[in-house]
């Protein structure tokens, strides 16, 4: 089955304790991207990767980091999490521009 | 920047009825998807559809990109239907994000 899968679904964390949400996709996808979803702020992106070893910031990179080693993941770390990055977060693939975006469970981070 | 509105905010109906979900943008686009994000948070694919009409049961979409706009249309709702409408775009200039709507929010109560 064609997915994207995020792990964890659920993290409850302590200012300061790195972290890192990982994302895989099975679709031999060249774009993927992260974005956070807060309210009345919307979805906004964090990064975003169009293949491998190429990544760029999105509106909202302050605070995180990604890697795109493989094509297959694109983890987000946080290398020191603060509370203002308590968020519900996306991990999206999709095959390149004009095309559709397949995005993963959600996992909703809270740090305290 | 563009601005993707979408109407209404919010929209609280009864089962069984029909309703009519708008996305307004204000640039040309690549392409328009609609989602649908349940009350566990996860974001579910409903249509594809940079332009013209695509039907899926119960739910159907139309985008007119000369006019910057799109529908989704939900007939026979039912409660699982509930939660968030979202449309996104892609920018012809700078395809390398999709840019939400604010969302609808629609209830169907029994």
């Amino acid at each position: 089955e064609a997915q994207v899968t995020q792990n964890p679904r659920y993290l409850i964390t302590v200012t300061g304790k790195k972290l890192t949400v990982t994302c895989s996709q099975n679709m031999n996808h060249e774009y993927m991207s992260w974005y956070r979803q807060d309210p009345g702020l919307g979805l906004r992106q964090i990064y975003y990767s169009m293949n491998v070893e190429v990544t760029d910031k999105g509106d909202v990179p302050e605070g995180y980091k990604v890697s795109r080693k493989e094509k297959r993941n694109f983890p987000l770390i946080l290398e020191s999490p603060s509370p203002n990055q308590t968020s519900l977060y996306f991990c999206a693939s999709r095959t390149g521009v004009n095309t559709e975006a397949f995005f993963g469970q959600g996992t909703r981070l809270t740090v305290v | 920047g563009i601005q993707v509105e979408q109407s209404p905010p919010d929209l609280i109906l009864q089962e069984g009825a029909n309703s009519t979900l708008r996305c307004n943008f204000s640039d040309s686009v690549n392409n328009l998807q609609w989602f649908h994000q349940n009350p566990w948070g996860q974001l579910i694919n409903l249509f594809y559809i940079p332009s013209g009409t695509k039907q899926n049961g119960r739910l159907s979409a139309t985008t007119v990109a000369t006019e910057r706009y799109s529908l989704l249309y939900i007939s026979s709702s039912q409660t699982t239907d509930s939660g968030v409408y979202f449309c996104a775009v892609e920018l012809y200039s700078s395809a390398s994000k999709i840019i939400f709507g604010s969302g609808t929010r629609l209830s169907i109560r029994p």
